[in-house]
């Protein structure tokens, strides 16, 4: 089992452009989520998704987009790339709280530098 | 306003001593309280989960505390190595339905 991927693991994009991060789970789990973490300011939700077809927001939702057209995947758009979302963003995934303990499965992270 | 706050940013300990990290919230009522480890350029590891009826929770040489009415979890690493090196974080989720919110985290420099 590969648990969490994430790709790409590192971009550059010139502020303005537009770029898709994947997220896939073999672990057949119903919930994911997108973090972005930045110095000093800890894990912050951007979205998640409770099943597959259902989306909602997180803590920073503005300037990204989500979908989860297949259990497995889970994506995150950029639209209009900004110098604000240089970030590391981290994926992870989960059954419901009510099945198992709530634990997180994370990705190993994805760099995105704006330029 | 909701906070979970991690009182150390940074955290240096000599190998063989009890490092103590704190977690404090306010204004959330969790179902249950979790701690992961960060190592640099990785993602987040799950370690423990401590549930609000449970006051104490060990797996080898970690132990966790929950204390509902202080608002505070404690993350003890026992007989600490240098590979306990890493960032801390906890996080925690309401009653209900809702995602874990997490804190900023505590890195730990165990120093041989």
């Amino acid at each position: 089992n590969a648990g969490v991927t994430q790709t790409p693991k590192f971009r550059v994009l010139k502020t303005g452009q537009s770029m898709t991060l994947l997220c896939a789970q073999d672990m057949n789990h119903e919930y994911m989520y997108w973090y972005r973490q930045d110095p000093g300011m800890g894990l912050r939700l951007i979205h998640y998704s409770v099943g597959e077809g259902t989306t909602a927001k997180g803590e920073v939702p503005d300037g990204y987009n989500v979908s989860r057209l297949k259990k497995q995947n889970f994506l995150l758009g950029l639209e209009s790339a900004a110098p604000s979302q240089t970030s590391v963003y981290f994926c992870a995934s989960s059954y419901p709280r009510y099945v198992e303990t709530g634990e997180l499965f994370f990705g190993e992270g994805s760099r995105l530098t704006v330029l | 306003s909701q906070k979970i706050e991690q009182n150390s940013e940074a955290l240096n300990i000599q190998e063989g001593k009890t490092a103590t990290l704190t977690c404090n919230y306010t204004n959330y009522s969790p179902a249950y309280l979790q701690w992961y480890r960060q190592d640099p350029g990785r993602g987040p590891v799950f370690l423990l989960l401590i549930r609000e009826n449970e006051k104490e929770k060990r797996k080898e040489r970690l132990k966790v505390t929950f204390d509902t009415t202080l608002k505070q979890s404690l993350f003890h690493i026992t007989a600490s190595q240098p590979a306990d090196s890493a960032t801390y974080l906890c996080a925690l989720r309401n009653s209900g339905n809702t995602p874990l919110v997490f804190g900023k985290g505590t890195r730990l420099s165990v120093i041989a």
